[in-house]
């Protein structure tokens, strides 16, 4: 079955560290998205992509960067992690022009 | 003020009752609506889509207002596994096109 899959799961990093989350998904989706959640916020766009190449940015981006060489991956990357990204990440895809998006288990990152 | 808004509950109901919420939204060219599920501590995933018509799936009934700027999501006959938090999904296509998520409405449905 085609699925989106998110890893690491859980990650402990130290403050000012790189980190990349990574997000693959396999139903040949244009359209990726990365957010986080946090109590009281919702889910939070950070950055999205519409295909290859292509990479806009969200609502809270600062701090963070995405690339996408290829249809199935949109890695997430904190340049310097800082304690306020605490948060869970989800990443999520849908196909071109339609609304629907279809989320991975996230990602439920700690920086200490 | 959010460009989405809902009542964070919780929501606390016994089983077999009728449960609705309300989701209220801000920019007048929103164009489509959704909601979503999430169960503690698991992604979200699509509920239903909520149609100007109106649109029913078994015991789940949701509405759009546009009027008002409002939808609602409304449970018959709650069962134990509809204990979730519900989160309203708003899309619109001015300024570029732009998915916003509520905060999410938590509802507890109790034996």
């Amino acid at each position: 079955d085609a699925e989106i899959t998110q890893s690491p799961r859980h990650k402990i990093t130290e403050t000012g560290r790189q980190v990349t989350l990574a997000c693959h998904q396999t139903w040949n989706h244009n359209n990726m998205f990365w957010y986080r959640q946090d109590l009281g916020h919702g889910l939070r766009l950070i950055h999205y992509s519409y295909g290859v190449q292509d990479t806009n940015k969200g609502e809270v981006s600062d701090g963070y960067s995405v690339s996408r060489s290829n249809t199935e991956d949109l890695p997430l990357t904190l340049e310097s992690a800082a304690s306020s990204q605490t948060s869970v990440y989800f990443c999520a895809s849908s196909v071109a022009g339609e609304n629907i998006q279809y989320f991975g288990a996230g990602t439920r990152l700690s920086v200490l | 003020r959010k460009e989405v808004e809902q009542d964070p509950g919780p929501f606390n109901v016994p089983e077999g009752a009728t449960v609705a919420f309300n989701c209220t939204y801000s920019n007048s060219a929103s164009q489509s609506f959704f909601w979503y599920r999430q169960d503690c501590r698991k992604e979200p995933k699509l509920l239903m889509s909520v149609y100007s018509s109106g649109n029913e799936d078994g015991r789940f009934t949701a509405q759009l207002n546009r009027a008002s700027q409002y939808i609602s999501l409304l449970i018959r006959d709650s069962k134990l596994s509809d204990s979730a938090t519900y989160l309203c999904v708003v899309n619109r296509n001015t300024g570029g096109f732009k998915t916003i998520f509520g905060a999410g409405t938590r509802l507890f449905v109790k034996a």
